[in-house]
């Protein structure tokens, strides 16, 4: 069954620094989003993008956050200048809202990243 | 503003006891869509069912239940004859029409123990 991959599965980083996480989703979805999660908690919605360009994001998703699918397959969320808060579970998932909208999304195994 | 509640944190129970979950919603949409996911120790977020809003009908697939309540805003699982491998945290999660984002509840652990 086509699955989500998502790398790296854990990213060290230090405060300040830019990170970048890497996804790529089932091969004919056409919707993708990242959510995160941190330890414990709940997870949250970051951004959705479709046809090249964000079709909703949250209020986490700030200045500091980015998307891009620079090719065919790759989804990448960037956070340029990472802080202690980044510290949560990155997830990526994808959809073809085939069904409209019930279809469901389904996620990668998670990026955890880790701001030191 | 949408958002679900999963008043249960965490459920422990024995093998082969039948476990419910709870999820109740709030949405002024008349039609939305509802989701349950499972997140296993491994960390993963596996989906397991949908439901559109103006589908009341229950299912039953295999150990999974699920009931559907419009009139009640609830849509409660059940896990009927758990096993060890259940023990996971489960997710209810909201979606409006013509919105990108699944809005998640807190979740909720479930420990079966042997």
């Amino acid at each position: 069954e086509p699955e989500v991959t998502q790398t790296p599965s854990h990213q060290v980083t230090q405060m300040g620094q830019e990170v970048i996480l890497r996804c790529v989703p089932i091969s004919n979805h056409l919707y993708f989003y990242w959510y995160r999660q941190i330890l414990g908690q709940k997870v949250e919605f970051l951004v959705s993008f479709y046809n090249n360009e964000i079709s909703e994001k949250s209020e986490i998703f700030d200045d500091q956050f980015s998307v891009e699918r620079p090719d065919g397959s790759n989804f990448t969320l960037k956070i340029r200048s990472t802080k202690l808060e980044d510290s949560a579970m990155y997830f990526c998932a994808s959809s073809d809202r085939e069904s409209s909208y019930n279809s469901p999304l389904h996620f990668g195994n998670g990026t955890r990243l880790t701001v030191t | 503003a949408q958002k679900v509640t999963q008043a249960q944190t965490e459920i422990s129970v024995v093998e082969k006891e039948d476990v419910t979950l709870d999820c109740v919603y709030e949405t002024r949409d008349t039609t939305y869509y509802l989701f349950w996911y499972k997140q296993p120790p491994s960390g993963e977020l596996v989906f397991l069912i949908r439901r559109n809003s103006f589908d009341e009908q229950n299912e039953i697939s295999g150990r999974y239940s699920w009931n559907f309540q419009k009139s009640t805003s609830s849509f409660n699982f059940t896990i009927t004859a758990s096993q060890v491998v259940d023990s996971a945290v489960y997710f209810c999660a909201l979606r409006r029409p013509r919105g990108e984002k699944l809005v998640f509840g807190t979740g909720t652990r479930l420990l079966v123990s042997p």
